[in-house]
């Protein structure tokens, strides 16, 4: 069963304290891994999209890396407005081309001044 | 204006209502996808329209009928819902609906069930 599981469930940080959150995957054949931030009352936000082992992305404070189990979004610096849930989602074929998004559980990060 | 709209944001109806979400998009896509967030649970897939024929049904109550009259709407009609159903209801587009595009995201509509 294609599964998604993010670690930790919540992260507190203090302002300038680098860390990373944990996305790890197990699906039949993946056809991409996504990063989404979803700040409270709103929908997600597309972050990164990563295709293969190996690719890197980065944006501003964030960077998120791929292996053929999981990914990683390695925040350095960060400031209080980073806290958001970060969502992963891996993408898989559903039917004939069709893709489908199966989404882990968020992690909660919270950026404390 | 952000590329997915979704109305009404918020939507407290009884059990016996009929209501409907609209949503909109305004990037030129071909796929459009209603998509479900219960509390404490991963987002899941309901619907996914290609060029406004339904591609899949993700075994979802009948009490939730889509309706897609072209690539730029999408509506989600409800009726005779439960309690649980309560959620945010996020509609979502994507240049077509095969695997590896980027899945754009709407706020979302915050659905209550009294």
């Amino acid at each position: 069963e294609d599964q998604v599981t993010q670690s930790p469930e919540a992260l507190r940080l203090q302002e300038g304290e680098s860390s990373s959150l944990n996305c790890s995957y197990t699906v039949s054949g993946l056809r991409g891994l996504f990063w989404y931030r979803q700040d409270p009352g709103k929908g997600p936000e597309f972050l990164f999209t990563l295709y293969s082992a190996g690719e890197e992305k980065e944006k501003e404070r964030l960077k998120a890396t791929l292996t053929k189990k999981e990914s990683f979004l390695h925040i350095t610096a960060p400031k209080p407005e980073d806290s958001a849930t970060y969502l992963c989602a891996v993408q898989v074929l559903y039917s004939g081309n069709t893709g489908k998004l199966i989404f882990g559980q968020g992690t909660t990060l919270q950026v404390k001044p | 204006e952000t590329g997915v709209t979704q109305t009404p944001r918020h939507l407290v109806m009884g059990m016996t209502n009929k209501k409907s979400l609209k949503c909109e998009q305004h990037l030129g896509h071909n796929a459009m996808y209603w998509y479900k967030q219960s509390a404490k649970k991963p987002l899941e897939l309901m619907f996914v329209y290609s060029l406004e024929e339904r591609v899949e049904n993700n075994s979802v109550p009948s009490r939730f009928s889509p309706e897609c009259p072209n690539s730029s709407h999408l509506f989600l009609h409800l009726h005779t819902l439960q309690p649980e159903d309560s959620a945010l209801y996020l509609c979502a587009s994507s240049q077509d609906s095969s695997s590896g595009n980027t899945i754009y995201f709407g706020e979302g509509s915050w659905l209550t069930v009294v």
